[in-house]
């Protein structure tokens, strides 16, 4: 099983619908966030969890929300969808201490119609 | 505030040639750098670090970088090219402590398309 796995991998929505996409991870890190990829753009961060009580903005949450349930577990919502939200949207793990566990889940692709 | 620039957005070399991609970076406090590969489909996976001590830093599948201060960059280089080199890199940056630790900025990514 993966490290830090990511449901659904391929999501269709339309505009206006709510969506949530979740991630969920085995690497017992305090620290998870959400980037999402856009071409050209590169990867940039939405929001961002130190643990379970922390939650903070990223460069671009506007439009989105989050909720970390446990450590383990940490979702990102999109109330209200709209077609520019679609992109490849990555979810990540690291260990406070260093780097060297900063862990990708394999992206949930989403398309807003 | 941090940024990264990776200069250009396609290179295309034949194999067997050497990989050159240029990353420059701007960080107020010294920086942890790093370069993740992405193949086609597929998440990001960590080809090199650098965070503390040497400045040349050697990575997975025969690549390396080099932290130059003086210069603000992080190139990453390979001395021959595979055709499963072919891929899209991202140059990244994050502050190497305090509030902000943890938190990477990107590249907008460069494009590899290796040649037979």
């Amino acid at each position: 099983d993966a490290d830090v796995t990511q449901t659904p991998r391929n999501r269709i929505t339309k505009t206006g619908k709510r969506i949530m996409l979740e991630c969920s991870q085995t690497k017992g890190h305090d620290r998870m966030y959400w980037y999402r990829q856009d071409p050209g753009l590169g990867l940039r961060l939405i929001y961002y969890s130190f643990d379970v009580k922390d939650i903070n903005k990223g460069e671009i949450s506007d439009g989105y929300s989050v909720s970390r349930q446990a450590q383990a577990k940490f979702s990102l919502s999109l109330e209200s969808a709209i077609p520019n939200q679609t992109a490849l949207y990555f979810c990540a793990t690291s260990d406070g201490q260093d780097m060297r566990g900063y862990t990708f889940g394999s992206g949930t692709r989403l398309t807003v119609v | 505030a941090q940024s990264v620039t990776q200069l250009g957005s396609h290179v295309s070399v034949s194999e067997g040639a050497l990989v050159l991609l240029r990353c420059n970076y701007s960080s107020s406090v010294p920086p942890y750098l790093f370069w993740y590969v992405q193949y086609p489909n597929q998440g990001l996976q960590l080809l090199l670090k650098y965070t503390t001590g040497a400045t040349l830093v050697k990575g997975i599948n025969g690549f390396e970088a080099e932290f130059k201060k003086s210069e603000t960059s992080f190139h990453l280089t390979k001395p021959s090219a595979h055709m499963s080199d072919a891929a899209e890199y991202f140059c990244a940056v994050s502050r190497g402590g305090g509030t902000s630790y943890g938190k990477l900025t990107f590249g907008q990514g460069t494009i590899l398309t290796v040649h037979p």
